[in-house]
C-alpha cells in the first residue's frame, strides 16, 4: 500500500522567498517520487522524479526535492519565489513494485508582490 | 510535438445526457488513465487501460465508461447515472510498467446546464 500526505493546502509567500512546499509519503516498497504542477485549467507538468539515484533532484523552473527515506519525506523548494511560481503543486508515489501512482491532495502555493 | 490532446475544452450536458469527452495521444505511450478533479481536492481515477481492449477500474468508475480500440485514443464517456458530473477531467498517459511518470492533457470542463 502506498500514500502521500501534503502538509497545508495553501501557502504563501513573498516574491523573492524560500519556497518550502511539504510530501510526505508511505509505501512498502522502495517508492519513486514525483512532483507535479498544475497552472490553471491546465492539466499537470512534471517538475522532477526521484527513482532511487541521487537523492537530492534538480527539476525544471529552479524547483528541486529532496528524498529523505528517515523522514519519509520529499519536500519541494525553490530559493527564490517568482510570480510566475504560483499554481496548484502535486506530490505522487509510486514504487519499484510497478505500482501506479497515487497523487496526494495539492497544496496551492500563492506569491505576493 | 508530441502529447496528448483533450477536446473540447469546455463541455455542457443537459440532465439525463450521456456525453463523450476525447483523448488522443501520439506519444505512443501504452497506458492511458482517465481522472477526474474537483474545486480544492486531488485527482481521483476513473478508469486505466494498459493496452488495447483492455481497461480497468479505478476508484470513482461508477457512472463512466470507456473504450481503448485504438493505442491513440481513450474516450470517457460520463452517462446519466452519474449524478454529479460537473468537474474538470483529465486524461494522462505513461510508458509501462505503470510506476512510469504520466503525461497529461490539458484538460475538459464539463458543466451541467
Amino acid at each position: 500500500a502506498q500514500s502521500v500526505t501534503q502538509l497545508g493546502s495553501h501557502v504563501s509567500v513573498s516574491e523573492g522567498a524560500l519556497v518550502l512546499l511539504r510530501c510526505n509519503y508511505s509505501s512498502s516498497v522502495p517508492p519513486y517520487l514525483f512532483w507535479y504542477v498544475q497552472y490553471p485549467n491546465q492539466g499537470l507538468q512534471l517538475l522532477l522524479k526521484y527513482t532511487s539515484a541521487a537523492t537530492l533532484v534538480k527539476g525544471i523552473n529552479g524547483f528541486e526535492a529532496e528524498f529523505k527515506k528517515s523522514e519519509t519525506s520529499f519536500h519541494l523548494t525553490k530559493p527564490s519565489a517568482h510570480m510566475s511560481d504560483a499554481a496548484e503543486y502535486f506530490c505522487a508515489v509510486s514504487s519499484n513494485a510497478g505500482n501506479m501512482l497515487t497523487f496526494g491532495g495539492g497544496t496551492r502555493l500563492m506569491v505576493k508582490p | 510535438d508530441g502529447g496528448i490532446t483533450q477536446s473540447p475544452k469546455y463541455l455542457f450536458r443537459k440532465e439525463g445526457q450521456n456525453v463523450t469527452l476525447s483523448c488522443e495521444q501520439n506519444l505512443n505511450h501504452d497506458a492511458m488513465y482517465w481522472y477526474r478533479q474537483d474545486p480544492g481536492q486531488g485527482l481521483r481515477l476513473i478508469y486505466y487501460s494498459q493496452i488495447v481492449n483492455d481497461f480497468q477500474k479505478g476508484d470513482i468508475a461508477e457512472g463512466y465508461s470507456v473504450s481503448r480500440e485504438k493505442k491513440e485514443s481513450f474516450p470517457l464517456t460520463v452517462t446519466s447515472a452519474q449524478k454529479n458530473p460537473t468537474a474538470f477531467y483529465l486524461c494522462a498517459s505513461s510508458i509501462r510498467p505503470l510506476n512510469q511518470p504520466q503525461h497529461f492533457g490539458d484538460g475538459t470542463r464539463l458543466s451541467i446546464l
